[in-house]
């Protein structure tokens, strides 16, 4: 299976501030159609997971645009222009390009 | 707006089969593809299996020959059987949308938490 490693574990941000979220995936994510099929998704506290960025670029239908992903091949980045109180809470990168598809252990985004 | 509704049992005993339902309200199963997704308590995601439009089905290898997903298109649901249970298995499932195959899962269910104990 493809190993998806996130850092950091946790990331305490000032509210306006910046933040970012790496990912590396163990395996290329560029499928065979010239897709590279990363997504990113936030968990709020008591919530299911929300689908935020797909193929490592595109916002998802009414995600705020203070989100955007980068990168290519292994690497990809989740940033957060300017953290809001509602932003807490865990972010997963997942892949699909290999099968099964699998996640990012996590981090954690907390309010300084 | 597209929403996924899910129910099951919450509590299992070893060796007993988990069975979940997910319902699809705002939308078809037709063309898309519908993932299982687990949550160990206080852990991260694994995927499970998903069924596609036309009732094909993929299983995560690590399951072995525990699983088996179905589909009902006259209701509009589907579903997930684990089974020989442990605990192990206990955690929150969740179903969700995929737009194809290896995508993004663009919508989920709320969640159900299944605990397994003797």
């Amino acid at each position: 299976d493809v190993v998806m490693t996130q850092t950091p574990l946790s990331s305490p941000v000032t509210l306006g501030q910046p933040a970012s979220i790496s990912c590396r995936s163990s395996q290329s994510l560029v499928h065979s159609d010239g897709n590279a099929y990363l997504s990113w998704l936030q968990q709020r506290p008591g919530q299911p997971p929300r689908l935020l960025i797909y193929k490592i670029s595109n916002r998802f239908s009414g995600v705020p645009d203070r989100f955007s992903g980068s990168g290519a091949g292994t690497d990809f980045t989740l940033r957060i222009s300017r953290v809001e109180a509602e932003d807490v809470g865990i972010y997963y990168c997942m892949q699909g390009t290999h099968f099964p598809p699998t996640f990012g252990g996590g981090t954690k985004v907390e309010i300084k | 707006q597209v929403q996924l509704q899910q129910w099951g049992a919450g509590l299992l005993r070893p060796s007993e089969t988990l069975s979940l339902t997910c319902a699809v309200y705002g939308g078809s199963l037709s063309g898309y593809y519908w993932s299982w997704i687990r949550q160990p308590p206080g852990k991260g995601l694994e995927w499970i299996a998903e069924i596609n439009h036309s009732g094909g089905a993929n299983y995560n290898p690590s399951f072995k020959s525990r699983i088996t997903v179905s589909g009902d298109r006259s209701k509009n649901q589907f579903s997930l059987r684990l089974s020989s249970l442990t605990a192990a298995d206990t955690a929150v499932y969740y179903c969700a949308r995929g737009v194809s195959y290896g995508t993004e899962l663009d919508y989920w269910g709320q969640g159900a938490l299944v605990t397994v104990s003797s």
